[in-house]
């Protein structure tokens, strides 16, 4: 069952612009982790964060976590044309032996 | 990072035929893959979790007896769908990761996915 829900669905964007995509899970998580996909492509593993982190940062992204909102937003700033792709969050949920549990997704399309 | 890689790419079938898809980690033994289908414009759902030497263990809802998972060695994971049909159209994608308690222990290595058109 799918244990996140991402919004917006869709985003977007003219280059330059920051993109902010937020996540939301129902349950008690080890780990929350970011991935981008191209279209018809694999996963990207973009950044990761424990429970006990509230924010990370990795290049242009900016992921922060909160536990007791159980939700977490990933934030692209500086976007580029080439940042275009599904990004989703994924749950690594407390005692499912470290299985990861998808969310909706969202697509970011970034313009020139 | 690690490498995983999935063979074939893509694959047309006719009804009622099987299909093996592939799932190799390049530079890394993988302790445990996971399976995933995705339908267009939709997220990844887990179908199942192999470990090397172990029978899977295969999610709510996802027939075992479909979809053959065997995880003989610590590098390769196969996924058998049987007697296709074009319902089982989709884009498969495995995952492997290692075993050890390095900093990267909880992150998963993604294939570049397999797709499987069934007519």
């Amino acid at each position: 069952s799918q244990q996140g829900e991402e919004d917006p669905q869709a985003l977007s964007i003219q280059e330059g612009e920051n993109a902010t995509m937020n996540c939301s899970y129902k349950t008690s998580i080890n780990n929350l982790q970011w991935y981008r996909q191209n279209s018809g492509r694999g996963l990207v593993h973009l950044i990761l964060i424990r429970s006990n982190e509230r924010e990370k940062h990795s290049g242009r992204l900016r992921v922060t976590l909160d536990t007791s909102k159980k939700s977490s937003s990933l934030l692209i700033t500086a976007s580029r044309a080439a940042d275009t792709a599904s990004y989703f969050c994924a749950t690594d949920r407390t005692g499912t032996a470290s299985k990861l549990t998808f969310g909706t997704g969202t697509r970011l399309q970034v313009t020139l | 990072g690690a490498v995983v890689s999935q063979h074939p790419s893509w694959v047309i079938c006719k009804s009622g035929t099987s299909v093996k898809i592939e799932c190799r980690s390049l530079d890394f033994q993988a302790t445990t893959m996971f399976w995933y289908r995705q339908f267009p414009k939709q997220s990844l759902m887990l179908m199942a979790t192999s470990n090397e030497g172990s029978k899977a263990t295969y999610e709510q809802g996802v027939e075992k007896d479909k979809f053959l998972i065997n995880h003989a060695s610590l590098t390769l994971s196969t996924l058998t769908v049987t007697s296709a049909h074009p319902e089982d159209s989709s884009f498969y994608i495995c995952s492997a990761r290692g075993g050890g308690q390095s900093s990267s222990y909880n992150e998963q290595f993604f294939g570049p996915g397999t797709r499987l058109t069934v007519l």
